[in-house]
């Protein structure tokens, strides 16, 4: 079946940087655009990152422009989110999610936790 | 890139319906027929309900229904469930050919009582 599984999250420094994996599996990924999401403790749900099919565009929420970075390999089914100078506020569960225009398939989320 | 606007709560018995709205602006909702509901139950990842303003992915209850008019989208639950007792977001495709982006509603807390 379709799947999507996160890794890569923990606690971090302010100023550090994490990379986030998401392993799929189920389905063709190369076929499909990606996102990421994520949502803050006790907080709604916030759109970060998309990527297409092919890796060749790529686009950011303004809160992680310039810091976070969304990439794939298709080779390994294997979407990423780099993250550089972390702050307090990208404390928060980060889904993938699969197709470029619905998000239908999302992954259990990976925690992030950017603390002192 | 503001969030769409969904009222924090709603709350209906069991067997009745309920509508929960989402409203943006004429630069998303009002532009675009890529309107998505999702459900999260607590500690859950979000589920897809409904997407493209009123499509049901195979698996949904046809209980789940969406529609749109204008800068608002709605979802309506009708034969309320004890299992639908969760939080729902909206989600809108906002962007341009040269800036894609999406952006979500902050959330609806639905309450079967």
């Amino acid at each position: 079946q379709v799947q999507l599984v996160e890794s890569g999250g923990g606690v971090v420094q302010p100023g550090r940087s994490l990379r986030l994996s998401c392993a799929a599996s189920g389905f063709t990924f190369s076929s499909y655009g990606m996102h990421w999401v994520r949502q803050a403790p006790g907080k709604g749900l916030e759109w970060v990152a998309v990527i297409s099919y092919d890796g060749s565009n790529k686009y950011y929420a303004d809160s992680v422009k310039g810091r976070f970075t969304i990439s794939r390999d298709n080779s390994k089914n294997t979407l990423y989110l780099q993250m550089n100078s972390l702050r307090a506020e990208d404390t928060a569960v980060y889904y993938c999610a699969k197709d470029w225009a619905i998000m239908d398939v999302w992954g259990k989320g990976t925690t992030v936790t950017v603390s002192s | 890139q503001s969030a769409l606007t969904q009222p924090a709560s709603v709350s209906g018995s069991p067997g009745q319906s309920i509508t929960i709205s989402c409203t943006g602006t004429s630069s998303d909702v009002g532009s675009y027929n890529l309107v998505s509901w999702y459900q999260q139950h607590p500690g859950k990842a979000p589920k897809l309900m409904i997407y493209e303003v009123s499509k049901r992915p195979s698996g949904v209850s046809n209980r789940f229904s969406g529609s749109k008019s204008g800068n608002t989208a709605s979802l309506t639950i009708s034969g309320l469930q004890a299992e639908d007792e969760a939080d729902y977001y909206c989600c809108s495709y906002a962007g341009s050919s040269t800036f894609p982006h999406w952006v979500f509603g902050g959330g609806t807390k639905l309450t079967v009582l």
